[in-house]
């Protein structure tokens, strides 16, 4: 069985902040890990993947992510917050190289403060 | 590529009607499936199929709920009676094995309103 979890249901950083959005997930397998964000009243739009290539991630809008094995995590990180970054923010994860479907977890909420 | 696409964008419906959600996968994407979005439970898988086939409906809700692919470009979710509890947002995806490190590509989804 696989699982994430997501810390923090909302966060709330500045305009111009550094944005964490935290996951930390639990396979028996090697996992893929999946960064997705739903912006207000819209689908899933994939923000980047882990695959097991390089460990860090670089994915669109200026999002990255680092998987550290030693801490089942693949949190999400930009270095300075836009107010169009204002989303919610979905970690998810597969064991069967997304054949199975993904695991998702709670989902972050992403509040920019001006 | 026109991704994948989703009929209809919302729906009200009222309750005991049967609701019938659509979904066009990407061409050529021989997985298909089907995700259900509500505050509570958040996103959750119902079923997928590989090759138009169902491989695993574990996680449909109820005998009221059934699922389709009649061909590799459609699929559909049907609810039959509809009941308040099933208002939600509907997802359908699709994957091609083996491509890309197998990226899930989602549509824009059905927003399903039973009163």
């Amino acid at each position: 069985a696989q699982s994430v979890t997501q810390l923090g249901s909302h966060v709330s950083v500045s305009e111009g902040a550094l944005v964490l959005l935290r996951c930390n997930y639990s396979s028996s397998v090697p996992p893929y890990l999946f960064w997705y964000v739903q912006y207000p009243n819209q689908g899933l739009q994939l923000l980047l993947k882990y695959t097991s290539a390089a460990t860090l991630v670089k994915g669109i809008n200026g999002f990255e992510a680092e998987f550290k094995k030693s801490e089942t995590s693949f949190h999400l990180t930009k270095p300075s917050a836009h107010m169009s970054d204002a989303a919610e923010y979905f970690c998810a994860v597969t064991s069967g190289g997304g054949a199975d479907g993904l695991t998702f977890g709670k989902g972050t909420h992403l509040i920019i403060q001006p | 590529d026109a991704g994948v696409i989703q009929s209809p964008r919302h729906e009200v419906t009222e309750m005991g009607q049967e609701v019938t959600l659509r979904c066009k996968p990407i061409s050529g994407h021989d997985y298909l499936f089907w995700y259900r979005q509500t505050m509570m439970r958040g996103l959750e898988l119902l079923i997928y199929f590989n090759n138009n086939v169902p491989i695993d409906d574990s996680g449909m809700p109820e005998d009221r709920f059934s699922a389709k692919m009649p061909n590799a470009s459609f699929s559909t979710l049907k609810i039959q009676p509809s009941e308040p509890r099933d208002s939600a947002v509907y997802f359908c995806a699709s994957t091609l094995a083996g491509s890309s490190g197998n990226t899930i590509y989602f549509g824009e989804g059905s927003w399903l309103t039973v009163v």
